[in-house]
């Protein structure tokens, strides 16, 4: 299975942007980026994904490196409410067991008022 | 639409015995999922369902765990004999398809077996 590597932890302040890494070096051609995250005490719930463009939604950006080894999960201004553990998953385009949800340890994001 | 429902939101129970946890999808979609969530080990994937009928529950950790969904409404997860170990929170997600939809997460249901 193809696999992720995150930061454990990062801190932002509010109102600023933040960047969230991941790399993927193994990523196949037909393999989406997915993130989500997970507040405290809740389920996790969708972010945002992409394939080989950026995206962007109400949410949050996504950019995605030429070669796909990596990927940025960008937050224009946290907030509070940002503070929680992103999650960035490789999914098969086509599903099967290869498109279930693997979730690693994630990136625990602090923001401080 | 009022999301995935679970219940209950939390449980303690004693050793041995049974734990059934429920889990509503929202109206329309045909997957569903159960994960389960510890420190040690991050969020698990249990067993996944598509159009009511069990896809694959590799994730299951012993027999003493068995999971239904005898309609499009409804799935239960049951722990029987329940075991501190199995202390936990327990997820539960649908999606329209199973094949690499978004996954939308229920609230979970905070187990704890003493």
């Amino acid at each position: 299975d193809a696999k992720t590597t995150q930061p454990n932890s990062m801190e932002s302040n509010e109102e600023e942007p933040v960047h969230l890494p991941c790399n993927h070096s193994t990523i196949s051609g037909t393999d989406y980026i997915h993130w989500y995250r997970q507040l405290p005490s809740q389920g996790p719930e969708y972010v945002i994904h992409g394939l080989t463009s950026n995206v962007n939604n109400r949410m949050a950006s996504l950019a995605i490196a030429e070669d796909r080894k990596s990927s940025t999960l960008i937050l224009h201004r946290a907030t509070l409410r940002d503070a929680a553990v992103y999650y960035c998953i490789l999914r098969a385009k086509y599903g099967g067991s290869q498109g279930n949800l693997i979730f690693g340890k994630g990136t625990k994001l602090s923001v401080k008022p | 639409d009022a999301g995935v429902i679970q219940s209950p939101r939390h449980e303690v129970t004693e050793m041995g015995q049974e734990v059934t946890l429920r889990c509503k999808p929202i109206s329309g979609h045909n997957s569903l999922f159960w994960y389960r969530q510890t420190m040690m080990r991050g969020l698990e994937l249990l067993i996944y369902f598509n159009n009511n009928v069990p896809i694959d529950d590799s994730g299951m950790p012993e027999d003493r765990f068995s999971a239904k969904m005898p309609n499009a409404s409804f799935s239960t997860l049951k722990i029987q004999p329940s075991e501190p170990r199995d202390s936990a929170v327990y997820f539960c997600a649908s999606s329209l398809e199973w094949r690499g939809d978004t996954q939308y997460f229920g609230p979970g249901t905070r187990l704890t077996v003493l």
